[in-house]
């Protein structure tokens, strides 16, 4: 079964400074994608960052990066420069490449809220 | 463009209210979702939607009826609903689900719920 595991409930970070949130997963598939939403307490959840499992770059997307380790199964998120804009909950996601089946469906982790401090 | 939209932004409803939540997308996607979250919590999948044909229905009780009118809309008809069904309901869609390439989803703003 496959598995997203977040194990920060909550981070507070300085204001300008770098933020890492963690991220491991867990599946036997060999072709899958990691994805990295944003939700701020409007509730839009707004997409941030793909990395697909044979990309062999870590994906950047402007202050955001992904720093990718597939065999340790970890697939972090990077902010650089950290904004007060940034404070919200962040969800890493997984998905396997081929969605055919019923099992076969993005799953998230619980989330990490994070709390940009000026 | 990547905008999903969804209406209401809110919603009250007794328990003997038929409503109905909307959502469109102009991108051309031919996969949309509806997920249901609760607070604190992440966004479960409820049903997805393929080339217009329901492919998922993750169990969900039949007091939630979705319907697919054609490929830029997903609606959600709501009938005697619970309280416990209170939420925020957002609604994603996809480019081409099942064609061998992991498929972003993106999503509206979602609508908040209140059943009384």
């Amino acid at each position: 079964a496959q598995k997203i595991t977040q194990t920060q409930p909550g981070m507070f970070v300085q204001e300008k400074e770098a933020v890492t949130l963690d991220c491991t997963y867990d599946t036997s598939d060999q072709s899958y994608g990691l994805f990295w939403y944003k939700q701020p307490s409007s509730g839009e959840m707004i997409f941030l960052i793909y990395q697909g499992s044979y990309d062999e770059q870590n994906a950047t997307e402007g202050r955001y990066s992904l720093n990718f380790q597939k065999a340790r199964k970890s697939a972090n998120l990077v902010i650089s420069a950290s904004q007060l804009g940034d404070s919200a909950m962040y969800f890493c996601a997984m998905s396997p490449r081929f969605i055919m089946n019923r099992d076969d469906k993005i799953i998230f982790g619980k989330g990490t809220r994070l709390h940009i401090l000026p | 463009d990547t905008e999903v939209t969804q209406t209401p932004k809110h919603l009250v409803m007794g328990m003997t209210n038929k409503k109905s939540l909307k959502c469109e997308q102009h991108m051309g996607h031919r996969a949309m979702y509806w997920y249901k979250q609760k607070a604190k919590k992440p966004p479960e999948l409820m049903f997805v939607y393929s080339y217009e044909k329901l492919s998922i229905n993750e169990s969900v009780p039949s007091r939630f009826s979705p319907e697919c009118p054609n490929s830029s809309l997903l609606n959600l008809h709501l009938h005697a609903l619970q309280p416990e069904d209170s939420a925020l309901y957002l609604c994603a869609s996809s480019q081409e689900p099942g064609t061998g390439t992991t498929d972003t989803q993106y999503f509206g703003p979602g609508t908040r719920l209140t059943v009384l």
